[in-house]
């Protein structure tokens, strides 16, 4: 398997602009997760998904912040408009909660550095 | 609200030593626990997943040990090499819920 595969691996991009990053979890994973690392805040869960649908979105920072899980193999976080402080490395992570024994083990993508000017 | 630290932030040792990096969690009620290992500018590799009902979990050089009760997780990595370094970062997820909440990590850095 390939892993999480996560595009583009780098942004830069002027304020105001609008932002797409996307992901594609690995196959057979039901839940996907998006995280934002930065040096002052850590890692930080913005909102994952159960079976394409929405389970928990109370970490993303504002309304200029959405996500959309359109189906199983693909996901997309978009920031419109952006600002200076979005530049974070944002991570896209998947898991498998199988049966009633599983236990949710998360395997990360590389992650995209994005830069906002 | 659970609240994950993680101690020393960084820490230097001589090549080939055995070591141990400390976490701590607020709230027992854990569904499992995970160490990452982050290599810079890198994502996240998940090394050891320890469920709640377990004591410790064992890959190769690593050993993870949970105390739920006292809210701690050890890290022991033994014979250390300078592949090791790297930030170590430990988190939590609970019951009934996915999110991982995580610790601020050790940056650990092995001296050939």
């Amino acid at each position: 398997d390939a892993g999480v595969i996560q595009s583009p691996r780098h942004e830069v991009t002027e304020m105001g602009q609008e932002v797409t990053l996307r992901c594609k979890p690995i196959s057979g994973h039901d839940y996907l997760f998006w995280y934002r690392q930065t040096m002052m805040r850590g890692l930080e869960l913005l909102i994952y998904f159960n079976n394409n649908v929405p389970i928990d979105d109370s970490g993303m920072p504002e309304d200029r912040f959405s996500a959309k899980m359109p189906n199983a193999s693909f996901s997309t976080l978009k920031i419109q408009p952006s600002e200076p402080r979005d530049s974070a490395v944002y991570f896209c992570a998947s898991s498998f909660s199988g049966g009633p024994f599983s236990y949710n083990e998360q395997f990360f993508g590389p992650g995209t550095r994005l830069t906002v000017l | 609200k659970q609240e994950v630290t993680q101690i020393p932030a960084a820490l230097s040792v001589p090549e080939g030593e055995n070591l141990v990096l400390n976490c701590s969690f607020t709230d027992s009620a854990i569904y499992n626990l995970q160490w990452f290992r982050q290599d810079p500018g890198k994502g996240l590799t998940s090394l050891l997943l320890i469920q709640s009902s377990q004591r410790e979990q064992t890959s190769g050089r690593l050993n993870a040990s949970l105390d739920k009760s006292s809210g701690r997780s050890t890290l022991y990595i033994a014979a250390s090499q300078p592949g090791d370094s790297a930030t170590y970062l430990c988190a939590v997820s609970g019951q009934g819920a996915q999110k991982l909440v995580f610790g601020q990590g050790t940056r650990l850095t092995i001296n050939p």
